[in-house]
């Protein structure tokens, strides 16, 4: 079964980027991931999905500030010109076998 | 706009039944699978349960199977969520979240569920 990675925490400061990635166990270097936003107190929102070659596409509205990349068994999710509204949790999602759906454990972003 | 509105949350006891509902508005419902996601008070995304458009099956998690049931009535633009034989630990924000391009493409607010004697 695959497995996704996230680093627990990750803090950077207004205005400037971050990368956030999500790593895919063994095996499923070749799988694409979807990210997800969750904003305190608030119900998820889906930013993009990202393939393996490096190729994405956002969610309806997300802005040009996130922007998705690849490399090997590693996903990448960078913010430029952070905003304190990009303070959240962020979440990697794959499939698994049989029809199962996998999330990362999601790192929580704080904008200083 | 796709809205999606989950209802049926609530106080339980462990062992008693629950039954979860979501609303689709803004698209053609039939069209697309439909899944249940869980966050547990201050914990990470759990997916439960999906259910495919196109074939009509059906998936649990494990930690729900043989407990929890999907099923949608398309002519209500609806998703259900039986839970039986609830336990504390599916004390969580239950989401409900619509499939689009093989990813969750919109999510509603959630309905929160707690078990507890």
């Amino acid at each position: 079964q695959v497995v996704l990675t996230q680093s627990f925490s990750a803090s950077a400061s207004l205005g400037a980027s971050v990368k956030l990635t999500c790593t895919l166990s063994s095996g499923h270097s070749s799988y694409a991931i979807a990210w997800h936003q969750q904003q305190p107190e608030k119900g998820p929102r889906y930013l993009m999905k990202v393939n393996s070659d490096g190729s994405h596409s956002k969610g309806d509205g997300i802005p040009d500030r996130f922007s998705g990349s690849s490399s090997g068994a590693e996903r990448y999710l960078t913010v430029s010109g952070l905003q304190s509204e990009d303070e959240a949790d962020y979440y990697c999602q794959t499939w698994g076998t049989g029809f199962h759906v996998v999330f990362g454990g999601g790192t929580k972003l704080t904008v200083l | 706009e796709v809205q999606l509105v989950e209802s049926g949350g609530g106080l339980v006891q462990p062992g008693r039944s629950l039954r979860l509902s979501c609303a689709g508005y803004g698209f053609t419902f039939e069209d697309y699978a439909m899944h249940w996601v869980r966050q547990a008070p201050g914990k990470g995304l759990e997916w439960v349960s999906g259910f495919s458009w196109s074939s009509g099956s059906v998936n649990y998690a494990d930690s729900v199977k043989g407990r929890f049931t999907i099923s949608r009535d398309n002519a209500r633009n609806s998703l259900y969520l039986q839970m039986n034989s609830l336990k504390t630990e599916d004390t969580a924000l239950y989401y409900c979240a619509k499939e689009g391009g093989g990813y969750f493409d919109s999510w509603g607010q959630g309905t929160l569920v707690t078990v507890s004697s």
